[in-house]
């Protein structure tokens, strides 16, 4: 079975609103990963988090990591149209395995 | 630099029918791993490699096979295509599995 399950699994928003995703996983991992995939297109490599941390940051994306819930959260600031995309959580096993979630994807109105 | 370069883009088959689907990089990343992305299903893993000559199963391996004869190359074969195997083919690399992946731009399968 999957690793990651993202919650929720659409979410629709203002722009210029704040989006937050969330992912719980099953076992153990080395990280926790987040991508984004516009329609019909590859996907984007946005942030890694490692186990033994608990923030992080790029940019408008704010990354939690929290080991004892086995769940992680993706926050968008200020949401711009071009952040409509599908956005999945992926996490990096202790057998070398990057396993991902459903995806959930987002919607930001004009 | 190319990144992950994927082929064909877009295959119809014939069930019964084999076929290969291409996958190399320029990156000189050790880590490569085939997925596939079915409506509501997310992605999930088919078979992976953490180098050249190593290769394991993933989620869903079955009816699929890979091998890894150089870093730059890793390609998916399809032994008997089944319908159930209608999909989008993603090939995805990395320096090891603490790094993120690059994907490739995917290969739209459909077998009638």
């Amino acid at each position: 079975s999957q690793q990651g399950e993202e919650d929720p699994q659409a979410l629709s928003i203002q722009e210029g609103e704040n989006a937050t995703m969330n992912c719980s996983y099953k076992t153990s991992i080395n990280n926790l990963q987040w991508y984004r995939q516009n329609s019909g297109r590859g996907l984007v490599h946005l942030i890694l988090i490692r186990s033994n941390e608990r923030e992080k940051h790029s940019g408008r994306l704010r990354v939690t990591l929290d080991t004892s819930k086995k769940s992680s959260s993706l926050l968008i600031t200020a949401s711009r149209a071009a952040d409509t995309a599908s956005y999945f959580c992926a996490s990096g096993a202790r057998d070398d395995k990057i396993i991902f979630g459903k995806g959930t994807r987002l919607h930001i109105l004009p | 630099n190319a990144g992950v370069t994927q082929t064909p883009k877009f295959q119809v088959l014939k069930t019964g029918q084999s076929m290969t689907l291409q996958c190399a990089q320029d990156m000189n990343h050790e880590y490569m791993s085939w997925y596939r992305q079915d409506p509501g299903m997310g992605l999930r893993l088919i078979h992976y490699s953490v180098g050249a000559g190593i290769t394991d199963q993933g989620e869903v391996p079955n009816g699929y096979n890979v091998s890894r004869s150089t870093t730059e190359d890793f390609p998916l074969r399809l032994l008997s295509a089944a319908p159930s195997q209608t999909s989008v083919y993603f090939c995805a690399s990395s320096y090891d599995s603490d790094y993120g992946y690059t994907f490739g731009s995917g290969t739209r399968l459909t077998v009638v």
